[in-house]
């Protein structure tokens, strides 16, 4: 079965960097798109980034936009979320996601890995 | 984009129905037909319970049920159980593999 598992979160100060990583198993992972999406505490769901299968279309939320980077290693069944100039306002809960390959949703989701940023 | 409009709670007696609505605009929920419906308990994965609008993923019980008018879709839950008690995201495409998802609506089941 699909299975998502993100890692690397933590309690960074602002102005700093963070990556978060997200292994998948369970399927074919490099025939597949994928998303970041977070969750501020206390809020709802909030889209951050897209990879394209073969990593050749990138896209952001323009809340991120130029401070954060999504990439992946195909041959590793990794995604990537390189996040620089972090702010408190992301502060969030994120999650990788399956892109569906038959319509335009997201379908499976890790449980997530908690990012604080404060002095 | 801003985050489609949800009401914040919900509550039902179990076997009753409720419908959570969800208002975006021409730019999203308006503009395409694919809507989704998460389902999440904290702590736990979301769950894709609705998609293009009206579609369940197998495995969703058919007391789920999704629709759309214009900017507003909706999520009807009916007879409504205790482990459909949970925090519900409806999601839009707003266009090139870039979504605006809801503001959530947590359901209490009395």
């Amino acid at each position: 079965q699909v299975q998502l598992v993100e890692s690397g979160g933590g309690v960074i100060q602002p102005g700093g960097s963070l990556r978060l990583s997200c292994a998948a198993s369970g399927f074919t992972f490099s025939s597949y798109g994928m998303h970041w999406v977070r969750q501020a505490p206390g809020e709802g769901l909030e889209w951050v980034a897209f990879i394209r299968y073969n990593e050749k279309n990138k896209y952001y939320a323009d809340s991120v936009k130029g401070r954060f980077t999504i990439s992946r290693d195909n041959s590793k069944n990794m995604l990537y979320l390189q996040m620089n100039s972090l702010r408190a306002e992301d502060t969030a809960v994120y999650y990788c996601a399956t892109d569906s390959q038959v319509t335009e949703t997201l379908d499976y989701w890790g449980q997530g890995t908690l990012v604080t940023v404060s002095s | 984009q801003s985050a489609l409009t949800q009401p914040r709670s919900m509550s039902g007696s179990p076997g009753q129905s409720v419908t959570i609505s969800c208002t975006g605009s021409s730019g999203d929920v308006g503009g395409y037909n694919y809507v989704s419906w998460y389902q999440h308990h904290p702590g736990k994965a979301p769950k894709l319970m609705i998609y293009d609008v009206t579609k369940r993923p197998s495995g969703v019980p058919d007391r789920f049920s999704g629709s759309k008018s214009d900017n507003t879709a909706s999520l009807t839950i009916s007879g409504l159980q205790a482990e459909d008690e949970a925090d519900y995201y409806c999601c839009s495409s707003a266009g090139r593999f870039t979504y605006v998802f809801g503001s959530g609506t947590k359901v209490t089941v009395l």
